[in-house]
């Protein structure tokens, strides 16, 4: 089955800039579909974030950008602030034998120092 | 304002039932596919089933399938999910999503709050 592998957590000071890799697995490898990426605060629900690679939703601030190369992803933050302090994920979509899935990366917790 | 309440959840014992529901307002839902997405506890988000807007297409996680069942009521813009022989390792919060596909894209655009599903002796 897909993976999508997310470093299990980053961090930085206000005002900094991160960015969170989403790297598929070999069985995964070239895949076409676009990636999404989703935030999940303390205690709520996950939230879309970024979709079609580079898109924001409205009402997501610009300081959040994603991009797509390959079997890779990333997400950055710029201007880091506190609220950003959550749980990230990234989400793509695969085919298998049995049928096509939804597939999510392991997550990435950001810590704002 | 669009909006996804989901219902259902509880305590059950191995190998018992359940069936989860998700109320949808302020869309129309009979436009989009729908979801459902779950979260074991201090764990990440795996996708469960999802189902297309006529319900010609369903699809579901190797993990559920078998087990669990999709289904949707347009006409009440409600979405389900009947859970059967259920498994310890199926406890977790269970949220409903609508789901968006552009060309390449396949995703949820729009989540509910959840709700706990926990399975135990």
């Amino acid at each position: 089955q897909s993976v999508l592998t997310q470093p299990p957590s980053v961090s930085g000071a206000p005002g900094q800039r991160v960015t969170i890799s989403c790297t598929g697995s070999s069985s995964n490898s070239g895949s076409i579909y676009d990636v999404h990426w989703y935030q999940q605060l303390p205690g709520a629900a996950p939230k879309l974030l970024i979709y079609g690679n580079n898109n924001r939703p409205s009402g997501v601030p610009d300081r959040f950008s994603g991009s797509k190369s390959g079997t890779s992803a990333s997400l950055a933050i710029t201007g880091l602030q506190v609220e950003d302090e959550a749980d990230y994920y990234c989400q793509s979509y695969h085919f298998r034998l049995s049928g096509p899935y939804y597939v999510f990366g392991t997550g990435t917790k950001v810590t704002v120092l | 304002e669009v909006q996804l309440v989901e219902s259902g959840g509880g305590l059950v014992q191995p190998g018992g039932s359940l069936r989860l529901s998700c109320a949808a307002s302020g869309f129309s839902f009979d436009d989009y596919a729908m979801h459902w997405v779950r979260q074991s506890p201090g764990k990440g988000l795996e996708w469960v089933s999802g189902i297309s807007w006529d319900s010609k297409n369903i699809d579901y996680a190797d993990s559920v399938k078998g087990r669990f069942s999709i289904a949707r009521d347009n006409a009440e813009s409600s979405l389900y999910l009947q859970m059967n022989n259920l498994r310890p390792e199926d406890t977790a919060l269970y949220y409903c999503a609508k789901g968006r596909v552009v060309n390449l894209s396949y995703y949820m655009d729009v989540w509910g709050t959840g709700t706990t599903v926990t399975v135990s002796s």
